[in-house]
């Protein structure tokens, strides 16, 4: 099971920080993802971190404004977002590979909504 | 990393088959065997229901099923049921190891 906290509005400018808690599961073994859906719109792959806590990939359109770190001591995933704008306005899903690092999506959280506005 | 090219909507009567197609290059699906298929409902987060091509998961029906040539995977859904209205989105492991998402597809059951 994977669980999202930390959606609600944000205002312009500012960054954000969601969290993804996982459980029934090995959670060190799996590549971790983080992927949003604006309003209306289609998947948007964001980035992953492997297994180990050191490996990240980044869609080239979120590079410069995202990070995400794991504590894998916590069984928790993180996504970090700077500098928002209201095209960031979407639902943030986390979800796990079924590799350590990635090839193939196998399971989702329920998503957290983010909503930037002023 | 350009989205893969799915058809905005395809429809289909009760029993009948149909086919998503999903056009990608020689960065992703050309390159390798990890394409994926989710289905997601409305307010609901996607389902895995193909990997790695053609492969499904326990629990979904086998009225999917997966296909590849060359830059293109495909969804084809036979027998064709009301409760298969839905989104449905591919996706590739790429050669920059990272993952891209298909434009996605609505499903509409006539």
């Amino acid at each position: 099971q994977l669980m999202e906290s930390g959606g609600g509005v944000v205002q312009p400018g500012m960054s954000l920080r969601l969290s993804c808690e996982a459980s029934g599961f090995s959670f060190s073994m799996h590549g971790m993802h983080w992927v949003r859906q604006a309003p209306g719109k289609g998947l948007e792959w964001l980035g992953v971190i492997a297994y180990g806590e050191d490996i990240t990939y980044y869609a080239d359109s979120m590079k410069a404004r995202v990070t995400i770190s794991r504590d894998n001591s916590k069984n928790t995933v993180y996504l970090q977002m700077t500098s928002l704008t209201d095209a960031d306005t979407a639902t943030y899903y986390c979800a796990r590979d079924y590799f350590p690092v990635l090839g193939r999506i196998d399971s989702w959280g329920q998503g957290t909504p983010v909503t930037v506005s002023s | 990393q350009s989205a893969l090219t799915q058809p905005a909507s395809v429809s289909g009567s009760p029993g009948q088959s149909i086919t998503i197609s999903c056009t990608g290059t020689s960065s992703d699906i050309g390159s390798y065997n990890y394409v994926s298929w989710y289905q997601q409902f409305p307010g609901k987060a996607p389902k895995l229901i193909i990997f790695d091509v053609d492969n499904r998961p326990s629990g979904v029906s086998d009225r999917f099923s997966g296909s590849k040539s060359d830059n293109t995977a495909s969804l084809a859904i036979s027998g064709l049921q009301a409760e298969d209205e839905a989104d449905y989105y591919c996706s590739s492991y790429t050669t920059s190891s990272t993952y891209v998402f298909g434009t996605g597809t609505t499903v509409t059951v006539l």
